[in-house]
């Protein structure tokens, strides 16, 4: 089945590390997208990659970093600089070029920094 | 930029009572327009869309929305609901830019279904 995978579902960290979020999608979509959720705020958007080798920041990318070696794969990495890292992460995908404007999601990765 | 504004924070509605929610958007362009439902510590599924054409579209789990250009308003409605609807429901307008595509999102609209 096609979709969008995330690892892990819960992630715990100690203050002070870096963490990598895994998004991996098989719906050979050209666009991936990641998302932070607090309660009460929606969704924001902190990184986006239309192509492959591409990426750019979203409305929160402070203390995070992204690469996009491979159309399937866009992980997320959660840096030391991060004030409040703990929230759920959510990663999507769509296929803008192809005129299909809607996101698709993944389960998401709960992360708790203490 | 675009944006989109969700007015009710939570609606509590009896099985079997209609359902509506409200979403307004600010975007200068014709936007794309969805509507996502999200379970407690799940990702977001896509219930319905809107590009052009027909104002009033239907989508799954018998939901439907209606585009009203004049009210910058794309409200969604369900008819029946049923204990299985109460989760968040997030609205979000498309903005196509220069080959760069993103979404915006509301911050939410918690329905909880009492028997």
């Amino acid at each position: 089945d096609g979709g969008i995978t995330q690892s892990p579902k819960y992630l715990f960290r100690k203050e002070g590390q870096n963490v990598t979020l895994s998004c991996e999608q098989n719906l050979n979509h050209d666009a991936m997208y990641w998302y932070r959720q607090d309660p009460g705020q929606g969704l924001r958007l902190i990184y986006y990659s239309q192509i492959v080798n591409d990426f750019q920041k979203g409305d929160i990318a402070e203390g995070y970093s992204v690469s996009r070696e491979k159309k399937e794969s866009f992980p997320l990495t959660v840096t030391s600089a991060q004030k409040n890292p703990t929230a759920f992460y959510l990663c999507a995908s769509s296929t803008p070029r192809e005129g299909s404007y809607e996101q698709y999601f993944g389960p998401g990765t709960r992360l708790t920094v203490t | 930029a675009q944006s989109v504004t969700q007015p009710d924070i939570h609606i509590t509605v009896s099985e079997g009572a209609s359902l509506e929610l409200r979403c307004n958007y600010s975007y200068g362009a014709t936007p794309y327009l969805f509507w996502y439902v999200q379970s407690p510590g799940q990702g977001l599924q896509l219930l319905l869309k809107y590009f052009s054409g027909d104002t009033l579209v239907q989508g799954i789990k018998g939901f439907e929305a209606e585009f009203k250009r004049s009210q910058s308003s794309f409200n969604l409605r369900k008819p029946s609901v049923h204990w299985s609807d109460a989760a968040e429901y997030f609205c979000a307008v498309g903005a196509l830019s220069s080959n760069d595509y993103k979404l915006s999102f509301g911050a939410g609209t918690t329905v909880t279904v009492r028997a």
